[in-house]
């Protein structure tokens, strides 16, 4: 089975610009959840998403934005880029949304705006 | 209010036992995850404590009292690839919430 996998793996972007960045989780799993991770610190929670509902959002400005499809695959959005957006962008995918039965990440999308 | 705390650095010797502490403040707690991360990859599960107590997984074990907000992980027979960051984590219903992470250095 595959694990999650999230596309692109490394994405340069311009200031101002738009990007989407695209997770499919394990297959069962209803429940996705974006994280951005800057460089030497922790993932910071950004959104979570179970059976296509928005469950939780981060704090994170309006720029940001997520949707999740029938199939359970998500889409990460983020308006009007900045320099500050640069990070590492990992989907976790979990079978239910209140984690219990753990997350498994994806190996990320480096994202850099220049 | 939301806050984890654990060291930034730790070194320690190949064959050695290592524990990393962690000390969390929370208002919502559903259990306490700990995660491996190797330099530009993703976070990998090492263990989930949702009770108090020991939990052991073979060279890793790791460590919940929810009353004292404290865990730690214990890393036993260190090896050279274990040099990675470690990332204490709680889960406030589905959402995770990470510590900054421990670079643990293992030298030969």
């Amino acid at each position: 089975d595959a694990g999650v996998t999230q596309s692109p793996t490394h994405l340069i972007k311009t200031r101002g610009q738009h990007v989407t960045l695209r997770c499919s989780p394990i297959s069962g799993h209803k429940s996705v959840s974006w994280y951005q991770q800057v460089l030497g610190q922790g993932p910071q929670f950004i959104f979570q998403y179970y059976e296509k509902e928005e469950r939780g959002r981060g704090n994170f400005p309006d720029r940001f934005s997520a949707r999740q499809f029938p199939n359970y695959s998500s889409e990460l959005n983020v308006n009007a880029l900045l320099l500050g957006d640069s990070a590492l962008y990992l989907c976790a995918s979990s079978l239910e949304g209140q984690g219990n039965y753990g997350y498994t990440f994806g190996s990320g999308t480096r994202l850099t705006v220049v | 209010g939301q806050n984890i705390d654990q060291p930034t650095e730790m070194t320690a010797t190949e064959g050695a036992i290592v524990q990393i502490n962690c000390t969390y403040q929370t208002s919502g707690f559903n259990g306490l995850f700990w995660y491996q991360q190797h330099a530009g990859e993703a976070p990998t599960f090492l263990s989930y404590n949702v009770l108090d107590g020991l939990e052991e997984k073979g060279r890793f074990s790791s460590f919940l009292s929810r009353s004292k907000g404290y865990s730690y992980l214990l890393l036993k027979e260190l090896q050279m690839k274990d040099s990675a960051s470690y990332l204490c984590v709680y889960n406030q219903g589905g959402k995770l919430i990470f510590g900054q992470g421990t670079e643990l250095s293992v030298k030969p």
